[in-house]
């Protein structure tokens, strides 16, 4: 298994630019998540989903959409390029059992910096 | 809402020193805890959990205790590595946040030869 794989790894926009980071897994999970993580602030929830067809708002959805058509795919599109969105995007995904207990286990992040 | 206070780093210490890194979590109900490392450049790795009171994760010499008397899950190893070198978060799941992952802000360690 390759477990979470995030494309790209590093990405530079201009404010105002839209683009969709990837995020794919292999292990058949059904819930997926995207986090941002920015200096002294620890990790905050963007979007999340149950299942394909399902998704639902976190902490800090503004600015972001996500879709999820199929188990193994949970992309994040950027609308409309911020500063503000200058992070580190990590998404992740959870196996199903323990009553939603369970780990989650991350992708290696997509360094984004908008200008 | 429910949220996880974390010590501040940096923590240094010498290698084979002992360490204890404290997290305190205020939630309803019953939540999970989880202790995740993030090394350098990568993502985060799922280091250790709890699901229940008085629960202890355990893992590659990492221990934490779910006490939900003083709502604390701290980390502890009994002699550090200068492979243990990371950023550690601690977090909570609850069903009252569809078991979405709340976390700390990260205790960064750097362990010295």
């Amino acid at each position: 298994n390759a477990g979470v794989t995030q494309t790209p790894k590093f990405q530079v926009l201009k404010t105002g630019q839209s683009m969709t980071l990837q995020c794919a897994q292999d292990m058949n999970h059904e819930y997926m998540s995207w986090y941002r993580q920015d200096p002294g602030m620890g990790l905050r929830l963007i979007h999340y989903s149950v299942g394909a067809g399902i998704t639902d708002q976190g902490e800090v959805p503004n600015g972001y959409n996500v879709s999820r058509s199929t188990t193994e795919d949970f992309p994040l599109r950027l609308l409309s390029a911020a500063p503000s969105q200058t992070s580190v995007y990590f998404c992740a995904s959870r196996p199903p059992g323990y009553g939603g207990r369970g780990e989650q286990f991350f992708g290696p992040g997509t360094r984004l910096t908008v200008l | 809402g429910d949220s996880v206070t974390q010590m501040e780093g940096p923590v240094t210490l010498s290698e084979e020193a002992f360490l204890t890194i404290n997290c305190t979590y205020t939630a309803t109900g019953y939540p999970s805890l989880f202790w995740y490392v993030q090394y350098p450049g990568e993502g985060l790795q799922p280091l250790l959990k709890a699901t229940k009171a008085d629960d202890k994760g355990s893992n590659k010499g990492f221990e934490a205790t779910y006490r939900k008397e003083t709502t604390s899950f701290h980390l502890e190893k009994g002699s550090v590595q200068v492979s243990d070198s990371a950023v550690y978060f601690c977090a909570l799941s609850n069903s009252n946040s569809g078991y979405a992952l709340n976390f700390g802000k990260g205790t960064s360690l750097l362990v010295t030869p």
